[in-house]
């Protein structure tokens, strides 16, 4: 069965730093959406993507956040400048355009900001 | 925005007990789905459910749209079944984001 892939798994960096968070949905979704978890909280929305362009944000996704999806197939989030508080479980998700709207969601990316 | 309750937020249960966690939702939705957090952080999709019933070997879920909750029953539980357990809803529109409960988080002990 298809899936959405993320790398890493598991990213350390110092404050400040400049990560990109990476993700492979799957091949014929349109729809692609970034999530975060800071730990022992809900899951929480950041971005949606559509036809190259954010279709939707959240108050979390401000100017130090951007998405981009450079080819066909990679769809990155990208944390210019690493806050403490950027440190949290990075979700991928991606939905295919059918008479269904499930999401289906990525194994995450554990980002740990020092 | 959509407002999305479970209860309750913790269980503790006997393995081979059953049990039933509940899902309401403020508004119409187009999707509800069930997922199971397991101890590495992964989100198990356990069932696209937005209306229904459905059901998945000891699982199962009923989604009642009009009256806007969702149930999620665990029969014979085992401690592998730990974890928490978090419904998310998709408001009626188009591909919208979903937003998530606060979980319910079952320990289940031998």
């Amino acid at each position: 069965e298809p899936e959405v892939t993320q790398t890493p798994s598991h990213q350390v960096t110092q404050m400040g730093q400049e990560v990109i968070l990476r993700c492979v949905p799957i091949s014929n979704h349109l729809y692609f959406y970034w999530y975060r978890q800071i730990l022992g909280q809900k899951v929480e929305f950041l971005v949606s993507f559509y036809n190259n362009e954010i279709s939707e944000k959240s108050e979390i996704f401000d100017d130090q956040f951007s998405v981009e999806r450079p080819d066909g197939s990679n769809f990155t989030l990208k944390i210019r400048s690493t806050k403490l508080e950027d440190s949290a479980m990075y979700f991928c998700a991606s939905v295919a355009l059918t008479a269904t709207y499930e999401q289906y969601f990525g194994p995450g990316t554990r980002l740990t900001v020092t | 925005g959509i407002q999305v309750e479970q209860s309750p937020p913790d269980l503790i249960l006997q393995e081979g007990a059953n049990s039933t966690l509940r899902c309401n939702f403020s508004d119409s939705v187009n999707n509800l789905q069930w997922f199971h957090q397991n101890p590495w952080g992964q989100l198990i999709n356990l069932f696209y459910i937005p209306s229904g019933t459905k059901q998945n070997g000891r699982l199962s879920a009923t989604t009642v749209a009009t009256e806007r909750y969702s149930l999620l029953y665990i029969s014979s539980s085992q401690t592998t079944d730990s974890g928490v357990y978090f419904c998310a809803v998709c408001g009626s529109g188009g591909y919208q984001k979903v937003t998530f409960g606060t979980g319910t988080k079952l320990q289940v002990i031998p």
